[in-house]
């Protein structure tokens, strides 16, 4: 079946230092990748998606890239701020299925100190 | 645009009680919704997954007749905990997607408490 996995947390980092969370997947079939960022007490909010190969999702700040080869969706921020701590997850949408079931790694903390 | 709601977001009631949630897509038609619980630190389970005007399919050990969904519209789908008990506090989260659309949008969750 389908998997997610992205890389331990938590993670903790200074303002304006440089974000990197690791996510790779496995799929059966040719998958719409997703970031959501859930903040704390509050719901997944879409944070950026990419639907075929070497496409860049970006927002915010932040951006990911769907590497086909390497089967990768890491997502990258320049400069972090405080108001980026939260709980970041890694998804795959299964396109095949008819009701596009989400897949989801296990979240990555981030925290970011002043 | 996108909007997901839901209601209550908190609610707190006794062993044995039954408790709706409801799950509302605000500017577009919902014709899949999924709910979801999670786990404090934890990732979130899907429960089950509904469309509209059909029975939800419910993942695997989850009780479809403690967790009754209700996809009566395209806009509202409402989950409903029967006797209730303190295991069943958690943080439900509904998501919505539209006809077609391969992206979920979340509402901002409902914290249960069974006391």
């Amino acid at each position: 079946g389908d998997s997610v996995t992205q890389m331990e947390g938590p993670v903790t980092l200074s303002e304006e230092a440089f974000l990197t969370i690791n996510c790779t997947y496995t799929a059966t079939g040719y998958p719409s990748l997703f970031w959501y960022v859930q903040y704390p007490g509050e719901g997944l909010q879409l944070l950026l998606k990419a639907t075929k190969a070497d496409d860049k999702g970006s927002n915010k700040g932040f951006e990911a890239t769907y590497r086909k080869e390497t089967t990768s969706f890491h997502l990258e921020k320049g400069s972090v701020q405080v108001s980026d701590s939260a709980v970041y997850f890694c998804a795959l949408s299964d396109r095949g299925g008819s009701n596009y079931k989400l897949t989801f790694g296990k979240g990555t903390l981030l925290t970011v100190n002043p | 645009g996108a909007v997901v709601s839901q209601h209550p977001s908190r609610v707190i009631c006794k062993s044995g009680t039954s408790v709706k949630i409801e799950c509302r897509s605000l500017d577009f038609q919902a014709t899949t919704m999924f709910w979801y619980r999670q786990f404090p630190k934890k990732s979130l389970m899907l429960m089950a997954t509904s469309n509209e005007g059909s029975k939800a399919t419910y993942e695997q050990g989850v009780e479809k007749d403690k967790f009754l969904i209700n996809h009566a519209s395209l806009t509202l789908s409402t989950l409903t905990v029967t006797s209730a008990h303190p295991e069943d506090s958690s943080f439900y989260i509904c998501s919505a997607r539209w006809d077609g659309a391969d992206t979920q949008y979340f509402g901002p969750g409902t914290r249960l408490t069974v006391l």
